[in-house]
């Protein structure tokens, strides 16, 4: 089955301890995203990669990293999470050129 | 900068209705529009996608126009049944791969 996985699905943390959340697609799409999703805020771009080693911010950035040294995996990294960085988390991925967007499930993030 | 707007942002309507979503985008340079359900805490489900240069979609009881010069598509839902009771999202693929959303329309069908 086609589909973008996510790991884990709920997670708490506590402030300033660096996580990974690990997102895999198996459709062979070279194009990989991370959004959050806030309440009034809808879904923000935090990250892309339009293939392999080739990532690149989005419109909220700050505080997180990422990696593309293959190209079913897209982790995101929170070197040092704070509370606001509390956020329902989701990956997504697409061939290029687009021909429509597939998500994971999510991963629900608390950082306390 | 490309900007997504959903109207309205919640609906209620009783079981059996027939019921039109909208979403209009201000740069018409679109690649496709995306539209898809989201469950409370839940991902986001593809359901219909339609290319630059298409006119409509169908699925179903779920019916997508999109009329790129006037920067509007609506989602047409028929019949509608408790079960479509979730949140529904238009998305705008721009170039460069970057999708845009809009905010939403939370939609309520009263058994």
């Amino acid at each position: 089955e086609a589909q973008v996985t996510q790991n884990p699905r709920y997670l708490i943390t506590v402030t300033g301890k660096k996580l990974t959340v690990t997102c895999s697609q198996n459709m062979n799409h070279e194009y990989m995203s991370w959004y959050r999703q806030d309440p009034g805020l809808g879904l923000r771009q935090i990250y892309y990669s339009m293939n392999v080693e080739v990532t690149d911010k989005g419109d909220v950035p700050e505080g997180y990293k990422v990696s593309r040294k293959e190209k079913r995996n897209f982790p995101l990294i929170l070197e040092s999470p704070s509370p606001n960085q509390t956020s329902l988390y989701f990956c997504a991925s697409s061939s290029l050129p687009n021909y429509g967007y597939t998500f994971g499930s999510g991963t629900r993030l608390t950082v306390v | 900068k490309q900007e997504v707007t959903q109207i309205p942002a919640a609906l209620s309507v009783p079981e059996g209705e027939n019921l039109v979503l909208n979403c209009s985008f201000t740069d018409s340079a679109i690649y496709n529009l995306q539209w898809f359900r989201q469950d409370p805490g839940k991902g986001l489900t593809s359901l219909l996608l339609i290319q630059s240069s298409q006119r409509e979609q169908t699925s179903g009881r779920l019916n997508a126009s999109l009329d790129k010069s006037s920067g509007r598509s609506t989602l047409y839902i028929a019949a509608s049944q408790p079960g479509d009771s979730a949140t529904y999202l238009c998305a705008v693929g721009n170039a460069g791969n970057m999708l845009t959303f809009g905010g939403g329309t939370r939609l309520m069908v009263k058994p």
